[in-house]
């Protein structure tokens, strides 16, 4: 199993600019978290999703997007980007009965000039 | 309001010493608490939880946590550290209403060789 993907590892954008982040999970997890870290702040969560087609606020959603249009995928979409989402970004999952045990990408880099 | 706090930002310890990691919470009902870990430039794992039950909690790679309910508190400890436990250590809590986690700011472990 490769657990938790995410796609790309790296990004550069320039402010204004649009781009889509993905999430792959092949645990059959049901669900799936996007969460943002920056220094001193530990992990925040942006959006979720408890099953396919249903998706939810966190604690930081203003200027990101999500769609899970399949169970095994969560994508995190940046519409105008802003220096303000320079961050790492950590895509998780976890099963319905266990949802404090959740699995983790590797991240992605995310800079925004 | 749930949360935890992390009340250091980074704890140096000499390789062989017995290491903590402190975490106090604030949480309405039952804790659910727990201890992830990140190693550099991965995404966190988890570690160890306390539901219910004995206070001493045994998790993966020699970690253990203590609740005390008393004092608030779940310190992380260990034995006897390894320089391979270098990493930032975070700890969480269930929120009681969403079931949603929520992460402290993270304690950057040290082992001095």
């Amino acid at each position: 199993n490769a657990g938790v993907t995410q796609t790309p590892k790296f990004r550069v954008l320039k402010t204004g600019q649009s781009m889509t982040l993905l999430c792959a999970q092949d645990m059959n997890h049901e669900y799936m978290y996007w969460y943002r870290q920056d220094p001193g702040m530990g992990l925040r969560l942006i959006h979720y999703s408890v099953g396919e087609g249903t998706t939810a606020k966190g604690e930081v959603p203003d200027g990101y997007n999500v769609s899970r249009l399949k169970k095994q995928n969560f994508l995190l979409g940046l519409e105008s980007a802003a220096p303000s989402q320079t961050s790492v970004y950590f895509c998780a999952s976890s099963r319905l009965e266990s949802t404090d045990t959740q699995y983790f990408g590797p991240g992605t880099r995310l800079t925004v000039l | 309001a749930q949360s935890v706090a992390q009340p250091e930002d980074q704890v140096n310890v000499a390789e062989g010493n017995p290491l903590t990691v402190k975490c106090t919470y604030s949480v309405s009902g039952n804790p659910y608490l727990f201890w992830y870990v990140q190693y550099p430039n991965r995404g966190l794992q988890f570690l160890l939880k306390y539901i219910t039950g004995d206070n001493l909690v045994k998790g993966s790679y020699g970690f253990e946590a203590e609740f005390n309910k008393s004092q608030t508190s779940f310190h992380l400890k260990k034995p006897s550290a390894l320089v391979s436990d270098s990493a930032l250590y975070f700890c969480a809590v269930r929120h009681a209403v969403d079931d949603k986690i929520i992460f402290g700011k993270g304690t950057r472990l040290h082992i001095l060789p």
